[in-house]
């Protein structure tokens, strides 16, 4: 089943920070963040694995709340170069953990 | 540098025609995946490889086809049953598919931006 991100899209000034949620109504093995700048392909950001772990990548960091199933991606002092869609990609726990991927998060950084 | 290529970049295919879409990755990866993304939209899957000369159909495989003979690659043919195949096509390969964590990342080629005609 397809994980459930929020907002579905985003607006903010440079600098000020953003939060994106990623929801499963599965028990989660792990969850993988992406961004995708318009026209091109999807990069991989950082993969949380169950356990609570939280990771980060330069200002961008996220964190795995394995007792809801929700995975949140911490975007800080936001910069230009963050705009893109951010994609969730889900791994069920006992399953065959193939990736589910969410619809995606769009923002879009003003200066 | 290891990587994932497709080729073309742009493809323009007129109606009633079949089209094949490149996908090599040098990454040594076992698993393989076609993607289709339509205009602001999500990651929908097509097919997908785990191993050679081996495929499954994903959530939207009617009018694909795929082939799987090497390792290093998996093509995908677009054929004039599809109806409406004008779209953003993303390969994409993982160190294996039935495995937990790291080994499951998928890794993307650049994409090729199909337009029929």
């Amino acid at each position: 089943q397809q994980p459930v991100q929020s907002p579905q899209a985003v607006i903010l000034r440079e600098g000020e920070d953003a939060v994106i949620n990623c929801s499963s109504s599965k028990a989660l093995y792990s969850v993988h963040w992406y961004r995708q700048k318009h026209g091109e392909a999807p990069v991989f950001l950082m993969i949380l694995l169950k356990g609570g772990e939280q990771k980060g990548h330069e200002k961008i960091s996220a964190s795995f709340n394995e007792k809801k199933q929700q995975s949140s991606l911490y975007l800080t002092a936001s910069q230009l170069s963050y705009s893109g869609t951010y994609f969730c990609g889900t791994q069920v726990q006992y399953s065959n953990y193939q990736l589910i991927w969410g619809a995606g998060t769009k923002l879009i950084i003003k200066p | 540098d290891g990587g994932i290529t497709q080729s073309p970049k742009y493809l323009f295919r007129k109606e009633g025609q079949n089209v094949t879409l490149s996908c090599e990755q040098n990454l040594n990866h076992d698993a393989m995946y076609w993607y289709r993304q339509d205009p602001g939209q999500g990651l929908r899957l097509i097919y997908y490889s785990q191993i050679v000369n081996d495929f499954q159909k994903g959530d939207i495989a009617e009018g694909y086809s795929v082939s799987r003979e090497k390792k290093e690659s998996f093509p995908l043919t677009v054929t004039s049953a599809q109806k409406n195949p004008t779209a953003f096509y993303l390969c994409a390969s993982s160190i294996a598919l039935t495995s937990g964590g790291t080994s499951s990342t998928q890794y993307f080629g650049p994409g090729t931006r199909l337009t029929v005609l």
